[in-house]
């Protein structure tokens, strides 16, 4: 079965500084990876995903994500963060290879992102 | 991407009572998916909703607990049956774009409250 991990509950980081938020999979075929973003008392957005293709994958609000298929990785990447992208990020996988369930979306725990002005 | 919308955005309800929760996408989409998010976790699969055929249910899940409707491809109903404090959780709904099939889009969910 399919499994995310993302190993940081928290991170912490000065606006304007790089940001990265870890995220770890396991599926037994080639993975569909996806980045949410939950805000406050809002439900989730779509950020980014890797279906296929380049390992560098660019999505919303100048965030990036890179699939490295060695380390099973797919961390979420944005060179200078803002005070604004404080939310609840959110790693998911979907393995479209088994019969039953294909569409299904495994999530990660979760990691909460705090720019620090 | 589709527009969804949740009803009721919260709720606070009674132990033992039920709670029917709809969710209704701008466009026709196949399959439609409930989430449960207890406080400070996760999102977690209740089920999958296809138009004209019974509910997909994860494990853990029963249909007498979560009764689900999905009449038509722009609409489906989510229901929370004798609850209980332990059922306190936003509930999402998310679609399957058919344009863009690999990628779900979420509701705004339902924040619901069992005292």
């Amino acid at each position: 079965a399919q499994s995310v991990a993302q190993p940081e509950d928290q991170v912490n980081v000065a606006e304007g500084n790089p940001l990265t938020v870890k995220c770890t999979y396991s599926v037994s075929g080639n993975p569909y990876l996806f980045w949410y973003v939950q805000y406050p008392n809002r439900g989730l957005q779509f950020l980014l995903k890797y279906i296929t293709g380049d390992n560098l994958v660019k999505g919303s609000y100048g965030f990036e994500a890179e699939f490295n298929k060695s380390q099973t990785s797919f961390h979420l990447k944005k060179p200078s963060a803002l005070v604004s992208d404080s939310a609840l990020y959110f790693c998911a996988v979907r393995d479209p290879t088994i019969i039953q369930g294909a569409q299904k979306l495994v999530f990660g725990q979760g990691t909460r992102l705090t720019i620090n002005p | 991407s589709a527009v969804i919308s949740q009803k009721p955005s919260r709720d606070i309800c009674q132990r033992g009572t039920s709670l029917t929760i709809q969710c209704q996408v701008d466009s026709q989409v196949t399959m439609m998916f409930w989430y449960r998010q207890q406080p400070g976790q996760s999102l977690t699969l209740i089920a999958t909703a296809n138009q004209g055929s019974e509910a997909t249910y994860e494990s853990g899940f029963v249909i007498d607990k979560f009764p689900i409707s999905r009449p038509n491809l722009t609409f489906s109903t989510l229901t929370v049956s004798n609850m209980s404090p332990e059922d306190s959780s936003i509930y999402l709904c998310s679609v399957d774009h058919d344009r863009s099939r690999d990628t779900q889009y979420f509701g705004p969910g339902t924040r619901l409250t069992v005292l």
